[in-house]
């Protein structure tokens, strides 16, 4: 957790809806990533943001969009055409190019209902 | 690509025996590992990394090894406690930009009294 926050921890949505999830960090990393987690998983990459107004696709990416207006942050919107978005998303952030570690927030849970 | 994964889905220990989670990968580009360790709803949380260069790091209660030639790494606790029953994952990075993780499923560490 540290200095990374994503919110709200509990997120409801009714199909056919998009839906935002907040991750913030005051940690002054530039790399920023979003990672969705499935019961009984390990963690998928879904976009990531080495910098200010630029990322990338990750290994899922489908049905979700990001914008990294600002070093801070890094929203993920989860839109309708994702067809199985319930699960635990986290966002992380890079502590530094040379190694790798990344730190992570408290995650949100999204169930679509 | 980079896979890692998990040997065992499970482990029980006694509370003060010493806990050893093993880990597979299968890209060899990989140059840094880390263990992470996951609470019930909580965002994984850093326990220590080690570079490719290296095949042993020392934390506090805490060790990981790695064997380059047969591309395992293991995480070992030792006097395991309560507060250690976790998930537990490793993740390789792949040498290069982004520094981005692949996760092996977990290992759910149960410690018991």
């Amino acid at each position: 957790d540290g200095g990374i926050t994503q919110s709200p921890k509990y997120l409801f949505r009714k199909e056919g809806q998009n839906v935002t999830l907040s991750c913030e960090q005051n940690l002054n990393h530039d790399a920023m990533y979003w990672y969705r987690q499935d019961p009984g998983q390990g963690l998928r990459l879904i976009y990531y943001s080495q910098i200010v107004n630029d990322f990338q696709k990750g290994d899922i990416a489908e049905g979700y969009s990001v914008s990294r207006e600002k070093k801070e942050s890094f929203p993920l919107t989860v839109t309708s055409a994702q067809k199985n978005p319930t699960a635990f998303y986290l966002c992380a952030t890079l502590s530094g190019t040379k190694t790798g570690t990344q730190y992570f927030g408290p995650g949100t849970r999204l169930t679509v209902l | 690509g980079e896979s890692v994964g998990l040997h065992l889905p499970t482990l029980s220990v006694q509370e003060g025996d010493n806990s050893i989670i093993n880990c597979a990968y299968s890209n060899s580009a990989s140059d840094y590992f880390i263990w992470y360790k996951q609470e019930s709803g909580k965002g994984p949380q850093f326990i220590i990394d080690i570079r490719s260069n290296m095949d042993k790091r020392q934390g506090q209660r805490v060790t990981v090894l790695l064997n380059k030639t047969v591309k395992h790494l293991s995480l070992q606790i030792a006097a395991t406690q309560p507060g250690d029953s976790a998930v537990y994952f490793c993740a390789g990075v792949l040498s290069g930009s982004a520094r981005q993780l692949t996760f092996g499923s977990g290992t759910q560490l149960t410690v018991l009294p």
